[in-house]
């Protein structure tokens, strides 16, 4: 699976949007992207995936770059609950999700 | 309604002690997994079942010992537990499929175990 890198951290003001960045310049042709979130003391969330094209549903939007090396996960208007670690991961979808967790980015959503 | 559930939420235990921690799902899915996450806040996938079948083993240590009596449990078993096992430790589940329709994993709120 290809390595992501993501800033350690970053703060967004609530009911602005959070652009959350993620590198994958090795990604190859078959590997998805997908975002996961941790707030504090519970267990991942799934957000959104995808493969190249941009997609969006009730929780956030995925914008994926044409080259595919890099992508951006935007929560249109951010709340105090969406503080959390969110994860970028790229992976084969070969059925068994053998998911690597990195260190991800800690958003500070503040009043 | 909850999706995944484990139980015990806190564990807290001597070295040398055999623990279970128990997860069940209830969303029909039928693969189920454990994930680590030790105190460096790293999570890494240990075991995952597919249909009660072992299909990914992490070359975790011969002490845990994962058991699916069905497609909707799956239990972690450790023996003589050692401080190093400290971590909270999250079950999760997803439905098989390859591509798009892989369903993303779904994951339980962990249980916290600590070995003193």
């Amino acid at each position: 699976d290809a390595k992501t890198t993501q800033p350690p951290s970053m703060d967004c003001a609530e009911g602005r949007a959070a652009n959350l960045p993620c590198n994958h310049s090795t990604i190859s042709g078959n590997e998805y992207v997908y975002w996961y979130r941790q707030i504090h003391s519970q267990g991942p969330q799934y957000i959104i995936h995808g493969l190249k094209n941009n997609e969006t549903n009730e929780m956030a939007s995925l914008i994926i770059t044409e080259d595919r090396k890099s992508s951006t996960l935007i929560l249109p208007h951010a709340t105090l609950r969406d503080t959390a670690v969110y994860y970028c991961i790229a992976f084969m979808n070969t059925g068994f999700q053998k998911l690597v967790f990195g260190t991800g980015t800690r958003l500070l959503v503040s009043p | 309604d909850t999706a995944v559930s484990q139980t015990p939420k806190y564990l807290v235990t001597q070295m040398g002690n055999d623990k279970s921690i128990k997860c069940e799902q209830n969303l029909g899915h039928d693969t189920m997994y454990w994930y680590k996450q030790d105190s460096k806040k790293f999570l890494k996938i240990m075991f995952s079942y597919n249909n009660k079948e072992l299909i990914i083993n992490e070359t975790v240590p011969n002490r845990f010992s994962p058991k699916s009596p069905d497609k909707a449990h799956l239990n972690l078993h450790i023996n003589s537990l050692e401080l190093g096992d400290s971590a909270v430790y999250f079950c999760a589940s997803s439905r098989w499929d390859r591509g798009p329709l892989n369903s993303p994993l779904h994951f339980g709120n962990g249980t916290r175990l600590t070995v003193t």
